[in-house]
């Protein structure tokens, strides 16, 4: 079992449309990432988490301690949301553990 | 305030030979860390750096290695080189404090054939 597990693998959307993603994991966190990957491999961080919540722009992220839980929204969701969206987990100073990543495409 | 700076953008070299790939932090940020991204196995940690110490290592064979100089900046080696280390290589840098989570650079496309 991963230690961390990402649903759904695969997101389809109408522009507009709320979106969550959900991530699970197993070990002990010093903190949460989300991160953005667009097609060319960029990566961009969007939150740090080690408790409650937080929102930047559209963009809304949550974290259950207790649960070992923590989703990401996007409300109104546009076509350059399309991207893929990866939860990592930070253990030991500054060592990344991986989900598998949320592909998202979002239609006009 | 430039970002993450990886070099080079491609490479494509031959199995057996080694390869060195290059990170400069963000000013400022004394840890870098290394992962590795491939279709089947996704993202993957390295090694990270801080202060020219290696803190933490994943679970990669000795060919793989690092180092970080006096300035922050970074180096990754990999030796004898195998089809299956074709890969993205993506480096963070990151704050003392970590305030504002990591930085990635755009990466390094390593093709080995």
């Amino acid at each position: 079992k991963n230690e961390v597990e990402q649903s759904p693998q695969n997101l389809t959307a109408q522009e507009g449309e709320f979106i969550t993603i959900n991530c699970s994991y197993s070990v002990g966190i010093s903190a949460l990432h989300w991160l953005q990957q667009h097609p060319g491999g960029g990566i961009v961080s969007l939150f740090m988490l080690s408790s409650g919540k937080k929102k930047h722009g559209r963009l809304i992220a949550t974290i259950n301690i207790q649960e070992k839980h923590s989703s990401l929204h996007i409300t109104a969701s546009h076509p350059r949301d399309s991207a893929v969206y990866i939860c990592a987990v930070q253990i030991n100073t500054d060592k990344l553990i991986f989900g598998t990543g949320t592909r998202l495409q979002v239609f006009p | 305030k430039a970002g993450v700076t990886q070099t080079p953008r491609y490479l494509i070299k031959t199995r057996g030979q080694q390869v060195t790939l290059s990170c400069s932090p963000i000013s400022g940020h004394r840890s870098v860390s290394w992962y590795q991204q491939t279709p089947g196995q996704g993202l993957q940690f390295l090694f990270e750096y801080f202060s020219e110490t290696q803190r933490n290592k994943g679970n990669f064979p000795g060919r793989f290695s690092g180092r970080q100089f006096s300035n922050s900046r970074s180096e990754m080696n990999v030796s004898t080189l195998e089809l299956g280390d074709s890969a993205l290589y993506l480096c963070a840098s990151s704050s003392p404090d970590r305030a504002y989570g990591y930085t990635f650079g755009s990466g390094t496309r390593l093709t080995v054939v």
